[in-house]
């Protein structure tokens, strides 16, 4: 089993619904990050959380440290949002700053 | 927001011949930065640590001889790939950690095709 699991691994909706990508991880952490990979490659940091919740623009991201969970939401989704979503948690032990990534949910907005 | 830039976005070299890549961090600065490698639908893994001014940590089975890292500034490391092979053709992505707010930045990424 995987430390960090993303789900769903695909997803295909409508433009306009509301999107959610699921993270969960089995290991204490210090912070979780969403990542969003389009298919060129770059790589943009879209939230780090520690706790509770965090919203920009459309995007909201959430986190419950006691069930070892956060989730990812896209509101009024549009197809530029496609992309790969990409959860990293680091480690909580002092020192320990690597990132532990999932195998990422690939999203298609489709017009 | 903070930015990470890498440079080149794309390159081709033949077989034999050494690469370097430049990641820097344009509005902060990076006592850590990270750099990765990533295959074909496959997850980003992680290469190696770079502090500042101090050697790099090699994850297990990176070979440091072959990935060179270099961390001269608090806003520039370099890797090289030295005498690649094509199954060094990868995309290889740099992270940079603020020391102040410690969240990490990701760079655009490089990809690398050796022929």
């Amino acid at each position: 089993k995987n430390e960090v699991e993303q789900s769903p691994q695909n997803l295909t909706a409508q433009e306009g619904e509301f999107i959610t990508i699921n993270c969960s991880y089995s290991v204490g952490i210090s912070a979780l990050h969403w990542l969003q990979q389009h298919p060129g490659g770059g790589i943009v940091s879209l939230f780090m959380l520690s706790s509770g919740k965090k919203k920009h623009g459309r995007l909201i991201a959430t986190i419950n440290i006691q069930e070892k969970h956060s989730s990812l939401h896209i509101t009024a989704s549009h197809p530029r949002d496609s992309a790969v979503y990409i959860c990293a948690v680091r480690g909580s032990n002092f020192g320990n700053e690597k990132l532990t990534f999932g195998t990422g949910t690939r999203l298609t907005i489709i017009p | 927001g903070a930015v990470v830039s890498q440079h080149p976005s794309r390159v081709i070299c033949k077989s034999g011949t050494s690469v370097k890549i430049e990641c820097r961090s344009l509005d902060f600065q990076a006592t850590t930065m990270f750099w990765y490698r990533q295959f074909p639908k496959q997850s980003l893994m992680l290469m190696a640590t770079s502090n500042e001014g101090s050697k790099a940590t090699y994850e297990q089975g990176v070979e440091k001889d072959k990935f060179l890292i270099n961390h001269a500034s608090l806003t520039l490391s370099t890797l090289t790939v030295t005498s690649a092979h094509p199954e060094d053709s990868s995309f290889y992505i740099c992270s940079a950690r603020s020391y102040i707010s410690y969240e990490q930045y990701f760079g655009p990424g490089t990809r690398l095709t050796v022929t």
